[in-house]
């Protein structure tokens, strides 16, 4: 079975400072590795998926995230934010053939 | 394309009632998925449907089921409510259906259910 940890439930910032939103799982096969973002009151948004091929990966809104194999981390960054990111971002992984399964959620807070 | 549609939004009911909540996928999606959010554990897996058939199961009691229809609009049934049954269900849609291959998933806005 997968497990996924966020390592933070909560992340302040100031608006133009860089983030990392970190995330390791567990999984004793190949993954898929995602992350969503969840405005107030709506439904996840895809930012970005990791499949296979370059561990860099890049998504909206100017997110990017790294697949590092031997640490089993998938951290999501961003090198400047905006007020508009503040939400909540949740880290998922998947096996072939078995469901999704998100993390707890990391609150991030954009303040000016 | 219309995206992933969940009705109601927000329902009210008490405890021991029983409540149907319903989700139309995006046109041509044929897997739909089930989510329970609540604040204290998070998104938790319920159900994946494909084809009308129940594909995965997550670890809810059997109080809690689903079904798909041939037009892969897909419903869930919450019998004998309790108060830790309010949560935001959220439904998601698959284009894919190959067990082999990833399925990105589209989420709907999700139904806010409150218990009294």
């Amino acid at each position: 079975a997968q497990s996924v940890t966020q390592l933070d439930s909560q992340v302040p910032v100031f608006e133009e400072a860089p983030v990392e939103l970190r995330c390791n799982y567990s999984s004793s096969v190949s993954v898929y590795l995602f992350w969503y973002v969840q405005y107030p009151n709506q439904g996840l948004q895809l930012l970005l998926k990791y499949l296979s091929g370059s561990t860099l990966v890049k998504g909206i809104n100017g997110f990017e995230a790294e697949f590092n194999k031997s640490q089993t981390s998938f951290h999501l960054r961003k090198p400047s934010v905006h007020i508009s990111d503040t939400a909540e971002y949740f880290c998922a992984v998947r096996a072939a053939g078995t469901a999704l399964i998100f993390g707890k959620g990391t609150t991030l807070s954009v303040s000016s | 394309k219309a995206g992933v549609t969940q009705t109601p939004r927000y329902l009210i009911k008490t405890r021991g009632q029983q409540v149907t909540l319903s989700c139309s996928p995006i046109s041509g999606h044929r897997s739909v998925s089930w989510y329970q959010q609540t604040p204290g554990q998070g998104l938790q897996f319920l159900f994946e449907y494909f084809s009308e058939t129940q594909r995965n199961k997550g670890n809810f009691p059997g109080r809690f089921s689903g079904r798909q229809f041939s037009n892969s609009r897909s419903e869930m049934n919450v019998s004998t409510l309790e108060l830790g049954d309010s949560a935001l269900y959220l439904c998601a849609s698959s284009p894919l259906g190959d067990r082999g291959t990833y399925n990105e998933q589209f989420f709907g806005p999700g139904t806010r259910l409150t218990v009294l």
